[in-house]
């Protein structure tokens, strides 16, 4: 099942905007994590962001985490045409030594950057 | 080091049919998952194995199994084939030990199911 919601469902913006996209999710978390996927290829991830931290930056992007409101956000800079892809945020509830990686998806922002 | 290696990158296959998918991760990665992505249902976890042991499986029929190999290598088939089976498969691997690590996906298997 899935662990939330991204919000919104698509985003279309001009080249040089910044784009936000929304996480929601339900259950206790150890880490949430965005992933971009271009179309009909593998998962690329972008950023991790730990349970006990509530922001992240990698290069153009920007990741905030609200663990009292179970969301996150994913802010892209300064977006290019190459930004054009799906993102993921993805929760993992937790590894411990006797447990294993299981990461629950969220449905995805399909993102355009218009040239 | 090379990525996480999926082949084939496509398959069509039948009803009634069951297919097997392969995974190499990337080299010293003793952990690979298996996930499901449709337009309907989304990324979908299958199961997990690590050190040649499935530790997690998601909530798919037995028709979906796995295994692990010494070399970390994965295969996961697919048996009795359904129209629903029709999907992009991915495989993911990361070291398997420690908390907080990322993902490293293939570009996956499209399989079709006329």
């Amino acid at each position: 099942s899935q662990q939330g919601e991204e919000d919104p469902q698509a985003l279309s913006i001009q080249e040089g905007e910044n784009a936000t996209m929304n996480c929601s999710y339900k259950t206790s978390i150890n880490n949430l994590q965005w992933y971009r996927q271009n179309s009909g290829r593998g998962l690329v991830h972008l950023i991790l962001i730990r349970s006990n931290e509530r922001e992240k930056h990698s290069g153009r992007l920007r990741v905030t985490l609200d663990t009292s409101k179970k969301s996150s956000s994913l802010l892209i800079t300064a977006s290019r045409a190459a930004d054009t892809a799906s993102y993921f945020c993805a929760t993992d509830a937790g590894y411990s030594g006797a447990g294993s990686y299981q990461l629950t998806f969220g449905k995805g922002t399909k993102l355009s950057v218009i040239p | 080091k090379a990525g996480v290696t999926q082949t084939p990158r496509y398959l069509i296959k039948t009803r009634g049919q069951q297919v097997t998918l392969s995974c190499s991760p990337i080299s010293g990665h003793r952990s690979v998952s298996w996930y499901q992505q449709t337009p309907g249902q989304g990324l979908q976890f299958l199961f997990e194995y690590f050190s040649e042991t499935q530790r997690n499986k998601g909530n798919f029929p037995g028709r979906f199994s796995g295994r692990q190999f010494s070399n970390s290598r994965s295969e996961m088939n697919v048996s009795t084939l359904e129209l629903g089976d029709s999907a992009l498969y991915l495989c993911a691997s990361n070291t398997g030990t420690g908390g907080n690590q990322p993902q490293h996906f293939g570009d996956g298997t499209r399989l079709s199911i006329l």
